[in-house]
């Protein structure tokens, strides 16, 4: 199958933790995304890369790192993970870098902090 | 700065009913406009973007440029339809703006 795909995608882990989420795609895509969808379904864009270079970070704690192996991965660390880290974490994908792109989505990584 | 707007968060409609899912933009430019949906559990999926000016499950979307807004529309609604719809803009920037969403749900 081509996709977008992250694991794990269920986590439950306690404050203080350091997790990671891993996302691959396998559409030969050069950008790929973190999004965060909170508790109210509010999506909002985290980091992009392109091919394997930091383009967009948004105000987003450092306790959050992206690790660009190569252009078809892009793994989601955090540290000391919080209570309001809990959401569901979206890695994507999409050909190029710019508006008019269709963005391929990955099926999202619920992360429940305690 | 570009902005999306859905004022409905929670959309009820009887299965048959018409189905009309509000977006309004802002952005001085020229945008390009997309809805997505996520039904329950699954991962986001694009429906439509309004490049394409295509059909998709019988949803529709005009991009109304003299009132900033890309509504979505399906003259019957089906229980199928029952999801959460984002819409989104590409301004020129490198990522999509999202709007909070609208969760529709077809009552049977």
């Amino acid at each position: 199958d081509t996709a977008v795909s992250q694991t794990p995608k269920y986590l439950v882990t306690q404050m203080g933790n350091d997790k990671s989420i891993k996302c691959e795609q396998n559409l030969g895509h050069d950008t790929m995304y973190w999004y965060k969808q909170d508790s109210k379904k509010f999506l909002k864009i985290m980091f992009s890369y392109n091919n394997k270079e930091l383009i967009i970070n948004e105000t987003v704690p450092n306790r959050f790192s992206p690790k660009s192996p190569d252009k078809a991965h892009l793994n989601l660390h955090i540290n000391s993970l919080e209570l309001g880290d809990s959401a569901v974490y979206f890695c994507a994908s999409s050909p190029w870098t710019g508006s008019g792109n269709t963005i391929y989505f990955g099926e999202g990584s619920w992360l429940t902090v305690v | 700065a570009q902005r999306v707007t859905q004022p409905e968060k929670l959309l009820s409609v009887f299965k048959g009913a018409p189905v009309e899912l509000k977006c309004n933009y802002s952005y001085s430019g020229s945008p390009e406009l997309f809805w997505y949906v996520q039904y329950s559990r699954q991962r986001l999926q694009l429906l439509l973007r309004h490049i394409s000016r295509e059909s998709i499950k019988g949803f529709t979307a005009d991009l109304n440029k003299g009132e900033t807004s890309f509504h979505l529309k399906k003259p019957f609604a089906q229980e199928e339809d029952s999801a959460m719809y984002y819409c989104a803009l590409g301004a020129g920037s490198y990522q999509l703006t999202f709007g909070k969403g609208t969760k529709l749900s077809v009552i049977p």
